[in-house]
């Protein structure tokens, strides 16, 4: 089946830092979208994306849909305490829509 | 709006235990799902429902069943408790390709 690989697993930054984390895939996906999950709750929609190249932000945050459609980077900028948290990718192809294993972001102030 | 809500949000069974746990949506969605979540794992599907009276296996459906009898409740029913079953349930609802998530049920078998 299709899986992702979400890299890296967890960073650790200082408060005020740019972050990026990607993922990648061997199979192509039509959409990608980007989710963060706080302790004790579900994950919650960040951005989408629909299409090859697309380039979106959400304030500090920043996606973009690879031109391969095979990877989505997110990039945050200038880090805040309240980014804490574990940032998941997810794929969507001919199948069903794929999880990455998530990146768990720690900052120190 | 409430959105995706789940019930119970904790809940200790012992082994052999069968239980149901809750989702009701209220935003009108044709798709649900039914995910667990492994202490540092990603989501992985249980089963997903395109519309009322239609279901399907995601990628790990053994020791669970589900209905959708309307279109906004989607049951997952666990027969036999196992302890491999402990983890973070979390039911989703979408209606084109953005999943929004309840707030999970936390599950643990002993």
């Amino acid at each position: 089946g299709q899986q992702l690989n979400q890299s890296p697993q967890s960073m650790f930054i200082q408060e005020g830092e740019d972050v990026s984390m990607n993922c990648t895939s061997s199979s192509i996906f039509n959409t990608w979208l980007w989710y963060k999950q706080e302790p004790g709750e579900g994950p919650v929609l960040l951005i989408a994306l629909y299409k090859a190249g697309e380039l979106t932000s959400n304030g500090r945050l920043t996606a973009q849909f690879g031109i391969t459609r095979k990877d989505s980077f997110l990039n945050i900028s200038a880090s805040i305490p309240s980014d804490v948290g574990i940032y998941f990718c997810a794929g969507r192809g001919a199948q069903k829509l794929v999880f990455g294993q998530g990146t768990r972001l720690t900052i120190n102030p | 709006n409430a959105g995706v809500t789940q019930t119970p949000k904790f809940r200790i069974l012992k082994i052999g235990q069968s239980m149901t746990l809750q989702c009701t949506q209220d935003m009108n969605h044709n798709y649900m799902y039914w995910y667990r979540q492994d202490p540092g794992m990603g989501l992985k599907l249980i089963y997903y429902s395109v519309g009322a009276g239609i279901t399907d296996k995601g990628e790990v459906p053994n020791g669970y069943n589900v209905s959708r009898s309307t279109t906004e409740d989607f049951p997952l029913r666990l027969e036999l408790a196992a302890p491999s079953q402990t983890s973070v349930y979390f039911c989703a609802s979408s209606l084109t390709g953005e999943l929004f998530f309840g707030e999970g049920s936390r599950l643990t078998v002993l």
